[in-house]
């Protein structure tokens, strides 16, 4: 079925250091890729997403990159923050109606 | 804040015990997704409402069920409670009936404890 595998599981970066996520999806009918930040005892929150027809998106210090052929894609944070501190969740989205998360990975940003 | 909302915020109750989750998504959104989220694993998506019906089922126990009422709020009913089923639930919303390309607005979350 579909699965989403998300490594890794705990980063911890020194302040000002860059962080990479990365996810590998199943189901290579996948064609929505959204990323969620969710911060100590709150919802998680879009922060970034890419479609299946781009390889890359930026957003300040945040960039998402897309291999389809590989069905990989990976979330870089540059020069980051204490307040980057969160566990952050890759998904997966057919163009269906189920969106496949990632198990998460805890990111430890110190100061 | 993400407009959605959910209570109780937390929950204790006991083996074989039956509760409901309420859920009032944004305004003007029309569909609701439920997740649980167990300790150290990720989001589990459990089923998804459209305007009152049912949208896609993932990973719902049978004695889970949920529904959509006309004013849009959801309720997700969790019955024969065992410890496993201790986690955080969260309900999202989003504008229309697919999570494709569509933003998933989350809200806080509801801690449910099975003692």
């Amino acid at each position: 079925g579909e699965n989403v595998e998300q490594h890794p599981s705990t980063l911890s970066v020194q302040e000002g250091d860059s962080a990479v996520i990365k996810c590998t999806y199943s189901d290579s009918a996948s064609n929505y890729f959204p990323w969620y930040k969710q911060e100590l005892g709150k919802g998680p929150q879009l922060i970034i997403d890419i479609r299946s027809n781009v390889g890359e998106k930026k957003d300040q210090r945040i960039a998402v990159t897309l291999n389809k052929t590989a069905k990989h894609f990976s979330l870089h944070i540059t020069e980051t923050q204490p307040e980057d501190s969160a566990v952050y969740f890759c998904a997966a989205n057919t163009g269906g109606f189920k969106t496949i998360f990632g198990a998460g990975t805890r990111l430890f940003v110190k100061a | 804040d993400s407009g959605v909302t959910q209570t109780p915020k937390h929950l204790i109750t006991a083996t074989g015990q039956r509760v409901t989750l309420r859920c009032s998504p944004r305004s003007g959104d029309l569909s609701v997704y439920w997740y649980q989220q167990s300790l150290d694993q990720g989001l589990q998506f459990l089923i998804q409402y459209y305007n009152g019906e049912e949208r896609a089922k993932g990973n719902i126990l049978e004695r889970f069920s949920a529904q959509q009422f006309p004013d849009l709020h959801s309720e997700l009913n969790l019955s024969s409670l065992e410890l496993g089923d201790s986690a955080l639930y969260f309900c999202a919303s989003s504008a229309t009936g697919t999570s494709s390309f569509n933003e998933q607005f989350f809200g806080p979350g509801t801690r449910l404890t099975v003692l």
